[in-house]
This record gives structure tokens, sequence and C-alpha cells, in this order.
């Protein structure tokens, strides 16, 4: 049990457009989803925290206007890179939770390449 | 702040071998700890945790203790396999307005048959 799904694993895509990356938790309802971002050899940063329903919560220095956070289920949470470019890319890694427990399932990450 | 420090790698050992992976933390107040590992294309997973100073975590012959005196959370196993071969990171929890996880800089461990 408690399985978290990315989509894509994979994205390449043009400097200036737009990706979505999608996380969902295939068995059990996530009230909480955690975004991370992890540069090559380095630790996962966390991004952003979204509980459903409600805004997310960014952390300092992460621009929310550059990275919307979607969290309108208790299933699925969405992650747009808008407008982006090589410096976005990165390997993008979303974690959910239930209320009131402590422990963060992963998912498998999606690795963005902007060119 | 909060921050995690672990030991640096790559590690390399050979099968059977005994493994210590070193992490240290610094905290406000009173964090869990935990260990994740990550497979080759795979999603972190947790591999261990201790909730509270003296606890012991352990899961698939990994062990850590939660040293409060010396802010430690290392990580052991006394006969290492190939399979064990992944990145382990060490992580605390702290609440900041909602439950947070922050991690160590991961250590990646190769085994040799």
């Amino acid at each position: 049990g408690a399985v978290v799904s990315q989509h894509p694993s994979w994205v390449i895509c043009k400097s200036g457009t737009s990706v979505k990356i999608e996380c969902r938790s295939l068995d059990f309802q996530a009230t909480t989803m955690f975004w991370y971002r992890q540069f090559p050899k380095q630790s996962l940063m966390l991004m952003a925290t979204s509980n459903e329903g409600s805004k997310a919560t960014y952390e300092q220095g992460v621009e929310k206007d550059k990275f919307l956070i979607n969290h309108a289920s208790l299933t699925l949470s969405t992650l747009t890179v808008t407008s982006a470019h090589p410096e976005d890319s990165s390997f993008y890694i979303c974690s959910a939770k239930t209320g009131g427990k402590e422990t963060q399932y992963f998912g498998p990450g999606t690795r963005l390449l902007v060119l | 702040g909060n921050s995690v420090t672990q030991m640096e790698g790559p590690v390399t050992l050979s099968e059977e071998a005994f493994l210590t992976i070193n992490c240290t933390y610094t905290a406000t107040g009173y964090p869990s700890l935990f260990w994740y590992v990550q497979y080759p294309g795979e999603g972190l997973q947790l591999l261990l945790k201790a909730t509270k100073a003296d606890d012991k975590g352990s899961n698939k012959g990994f062990e850590a203790t939660y040293r409060k005196e010396t802010t430690s959370f290392h990580l052991e196993k006394g006969s290492v396999q190939v399979s064990d071969s992944a990145v382990y990171f060490c992580a605390l929890s702290v609440y900041q307005g909602a439950q947070k996880l922050v991690f160590g800089q991961g250590t990646r461990l190769t085994i040799n048959p």
C-alpha cells in the first residue's frame, strides 16, 4: 500500500513553454502533498506544501507564479512550471501523506529538461 | 535552523561487509529522524525511523539509534548485500506550520559481489 505515482517520468520542452507534472496517491487519500526539487548529487529541497482544497504554501525563495501547484482532490496534485527556462531543469519529486500521520510516501520523480 | 549532514559518498563495499553511514543533525525542538532509501529509477522509500531519544529504528537488517547527546542517527548494517546498492538519505521532521522533512545530501552506496 501507500503508492504514489508521477507522470510523466521524463519531459523535454523548449524554453518558454509550460510543463505540467501530475502526482497521484493510488491507494490512499492524500490530505497533504509536498513538492521537492533535487539537483544532481544534492539533496531534496522542499518547494511547497499543499493541502487538499487550499492554496499551496511555498518555501522561501520559490516563485509561486512560476511553480503553480493545484491540489484539487485527495488523490491528485499538479505542479506546473510556467515559462520554463534551462535553469528550471531538475528532478521534481512529490510526496503525500494522510492527515495526522507523519510518514510521507514519495513518487518516483519527474526529470525535466528545458532546452 | 534545522539541518542534516551525512557522510559524503560514494561508499563502495564488498558483499557481507559492515556498513556505517554517519548522520548528524541540528534542530530546534525534538524532531523525528528518518532514513530513506532510493533504489535506481525508483522513488524514496522509508527505511526506518525513530521518534524520540534512545529509540532504535530497524528494518531489513538496518539499524539506527536516535542519540540526542551527540545529535546523531547513524545507519548501520552488519552484512550488506548487492541489493542494498542505492542512495540513502537521512532526514528529520519538524513542524513549521506543517510537518516538513529536511534531508541530508544523500550517500550513494555500491556493494560489489
